[in-house]
C-alpha cells in the first residue's frame, strides 16, 4: 500500500526565514515517483518538482530546494528566505510506476508573515 | 500558453439537480483526471481517462460519471448532487506513459455549492 505523511499541518514563519516542509512516504515498489505541488488560495495546484526513485540527487531551483533520502523514505522541501507569496498549502505526492493516480499527503499550510 | 481550463469556476446547483462541469486542455495530453477536494483535505481521485479508456476508482460513487468526447475535452456529470458533494473539483492532465511517472497539470478548479 502507498502512503504519504506530512506531519506538519500548519507552519507559520516570518518573512525571510527559511522553512522546511517534511514528507515521509511508504511504498513497497522499487520504482516510484515523488512530487511536490503548491496550492495557493486561488485553488489551482501548481506543479513544483518530480523526482524518480533512482535519482537521489538533491535539487535546487531558486529559493526552493529538495532533499530526497531513500534510506529514510523522505522527500523534504526547503524554502530559503521565505516571502509572503509563498503562503499556500503544499502537497507531497507519490505515484507508482505503471499507475496513473497520485497518492497525496494531507498537505502543510504555510503562512509567511510580513 | 498551454493550459488546463475549467468552466465554470463557481457552480451553484440545487439538491438533486444534475450538473455538468467541464474541462479542456491545450497540452495535447492523453490522460485526463477528475479529482474531488473537500475543505482542508487532499485531492481525491474520482476517475481518469487514458486516451478513450475510462478508469473508475473503486470508491467513486455511481452518482459521478464522466465523458471524454475528444482528446481536448472531459466532462464530469453529477447525476443527483447531495449536500456532501459540495467541494472543489479539479481537472488534471498528464502525458500517458505509465512507466515514466509524468507530472500532472491541474486546472484552476470548479467550486461546487449544493443548496
Amino acid at each position: 500500500a502507498q502512503k504519504v505523511t506530512q506531519a506538519q499541518t500548519e507552519i507559520s514563519v516570518v518573512e525571510k526565514e527559511d522553512v522546511t516542509l517534511d514528507c515521509v512516504y511508504e511504498t513497497r515498489d522499487t520504482t516510484y515517483y515523488l512530487f511536490w505541488y503548491k496550492q495557493p488560495p486561488s485553488g489551482e495546484l501548481v506543479f513544483l518538482i518530480r523526482r524518480n526513485s533512482f535519482d537521489e540527487q538533491n535539487e535546487i531551483s531558486g529559493r526552493y530546494s529538495w532533499n530526497f533520502q531513500k534510506s529514510t523514505s523522505s522527500f523534504n522541501f526547503t524554502i530559503t528566505a521565505s516571502q509572503v507569496v509563498d503562503s499556500a498549502v503544499y502537497f507531497c505526492a507519490l505515484r507508482r510506476t505503471g499507475a496513473n493516480n497520485l497518492f497525496f499527503g494531507t498537505g502543510t499550510r504555510l503562512t509567511v508573515i510580513p | 500558453d498551454a493550459m488546463v481550463i475549467q468552466n465554470p469556476r463557481y457552480q451553484v446547483t440545487q439538491f438533486g439537480k444534475p450538473v455538468t462541469l467541464s474541462c479542456s486542455q491545450t497540452l495535447n495530453h492523453n490522460v485526463m483526471y477528475w479529482y474531488q477536494q473537500k475543505s482542508s483535505q487532499a485531492p481525491k481521485l474520482l476517475f481518469h481517462y487514458y486516451d478513450k479508456d475510462f478508469n473508475n476508482e473503486a470508491d467513486t460513487p455511481d452518482n459521478f460519471q464522466s465523458r471524454r468526447p475528444n482528446t481536448s475535452f472531459c466532462f464530469l456529470d453529477i447525476r443527483s448532487p447531495g449536500l456532501g458533494d459540495a467541494a472543489m473539483y479539479l481537472c488534471a492532465t498528464s502525458r500517458g506513459f505509465r512507466d515514466r511517472g509524468y507530472e500532472q497539470y491541474f486546472g484552476p478548479g470548479t467550486r461546487l455549492t449544493v443548496t
